[in-house]
């Protein structure tokens, strides 16, 4: 079993959509994170976060430590969403990676 | 602007060969990673380096070489022990152990 698991592996929604993607893991952490990766292999950091909730534009971020849970929400997807979502966790010196959510919004 | 810089984007090996893969930062970042990327799996690390003249194997290290000379960089050898080298090598940084990485563009390593 891996120590990230992320649901749904694809996602296709249609623009205007309210998303989520889903992250369990099964390992101590210090922080949990959010990265977006476009078609061209290019990731960008969206969240990283420890406890609660956060907040940016139209993504949210929250994480559950009790359950090993944490969830990416997009309100009023766009197609310009359209890439994999991968959540991370980090603890101690290296990070544990998921496989990634690919998800395609649709006009 | 600062970032990290990874070259060439694409790359291309002979069976027997040492390729090596460029990674520039200039965000002035202490700790630089080393990731590989296969289809439908996360990213595993190769190495990774908190300091320079310092780096630490990471789970699948066999068939990589490294090199921390400066702070600003830290190139991967793939060489001819990798035996499936093909695939997406993503190179990261961060400023201390704690933090979020910063990527590179990544290079996509084929084998003709």
């Amino acid at each position: 079993k891996n120590e990230v698991e992320q649901s749904p592996q694809n996602l296709t929604a249609q623009e205007g959509e309210f998303i989520t993607i889903n992250c369990s893991y099964s390992v101590g952490i210090s922080a949990l994170h959010w990265l977006q990766q476009h078609p061209g292999g290019g990731i960008v950091s969206l969240f990283m976060l420890s406890s609660g909730k956060k907040k940016h534009g139209r993504l949210i971020a929250t994480i559950n430590i009790q359950e090993k849970h944490s969830s990416l929400h997009i309100t009023a997807s766009h197609p310009r969403d359209s890439a994999v979502y991968i959540c991370a966790v980090s603890g101690g010196n290296d990070m544990r990676f998921g496989a990634g959510t690919r998800l395609t919004v649709k006009p | 602007d600062g970032g990290i810089t990874q070259s060439p984007k694409y790359l291309f090996r002979k069976e027997g060969q040492n390729v090596t893969l460029s990674c520039e930062q200039n965000l002035n970042h202490d700790a630089m990673y080393w990731y590989r990327q296969d289809p439908g799996q996360g990213l595993r690390l190769i190495y990774y380096s908190q300091i320079v003249n310092d780096f630490q194997k990471g789970d699948i290290a066999e068939g990589y070489s490294v090199s921390r000379e400066k702070k600003e960089s830290f190139p991967l050898t793939v060489t001819s022990a990798q035996k499936n080298p093909t695939a997406f090598y993503l190179c990261a940084s961060t400023p201390g152990q704690v933090g979020p990485q910063h990527f590179g563009d990544g290079t996509r390593l084929s084998i003709l």
